[in-house]
């Protein structure tokens, strides 16, 4: 089955510094990877998402990258605040037999921007 | 367009009680899945559903958990009987035709 592995666990950045978050995955089949934004106490949140026929995709200070052949794609935010603070998990859904599979979570990364 | 909704919250019992949550999803979504969050953790997928169609139970513990979809909406996460390493945060998710899931608020469960 699927494995997705997620790097680093914590992240600690400056405000307006730049945050980039990595995640493996395993299975070849993987097509959809979507990116969640989790508060404390709160449910995650998709805040961004790419299918594997795209390289990359942006969404104002968010941009996610994706590369098939070494299976990694990353999450990118540019110009960090405060309020980016969180843990953000990367999920991977494998397509078989014309049907979306599950999401598999990596560990998350806990983002902390500092004032 | 209301969320996903879960209840309780919060739910704290003593092992071996039976604890049951409930949830309900976006109006239209037809699949339905229950989450482990252990602390520190990614979500993990306990069970989906296909309207009232469990279609991938594999990760659920048969021994002491059930799940429930009877109408093909609403859904019942059951547990019975609890042991201490049931402490988590059960999440709910519902999703539509595209692939994006919404998840609840979560229950969170404390065993004692």
């Amino acid at each position: 089955g699927e494995n997705v592995e997620q790097h680093p666990s914590t992240l600690s950045v400056q405000e307006g510094d730049s945050a980039v978050i990595k995640c493996t995955y395993s299975d070849s089949a993987s097509n959809y990877f979507p990116w969640y934004k989790q508060e404390l106490g709160k449910r995650p949140q998709l805040i961004i998402d790419i299918r594997s026929n795209v390289g990359e995709k942006k969404d104002q200070r968010i941009a996610v990258t994706l590369n098939k052949t070494a299976k990694h794609f990353s999450l990118h935010i540019t110009e960090t605040q405060p309020e980016d603070s969180a843990v953000y998990f990367c999920a991977a859904s494998p397509y078989y037999g014309g049907s979306q599979g599950n999401l598999i979570f990596g560990k998350g990364t806990k983002l902390s921007v500092k004032p | 367009e209301a969320g996903v909704v879960q209840s309780p919250r919060y739910k704290i019992i003593e092992k071996k009680q039976p604890v049951a949550f409930w949830c309900n999803p976006i109006s239209g979504h037809n699949t339905l899945y229950w989450y482990r969050q252990n602390l520190g953790q990614g979500p993990e997928l306990l069970i989906r559903y296909e309207n009232e169609e469990a279609v991938d139970d594999s990760q659920l513990p048969k021994d002491r958990f059930s799940a429930e979809r009877l109408k093909g909406v609403d859904s019942t996460l059951k547990i019975q009987p609890a042991e201490l390493g049931d402490s988590a945060v059960y999440l709910c998710a519902s999703s539509g035709r595209a692939d994006e899931q919404f998840f609840g608020p979560g229950t969170r469960l404390t065993v004692l």
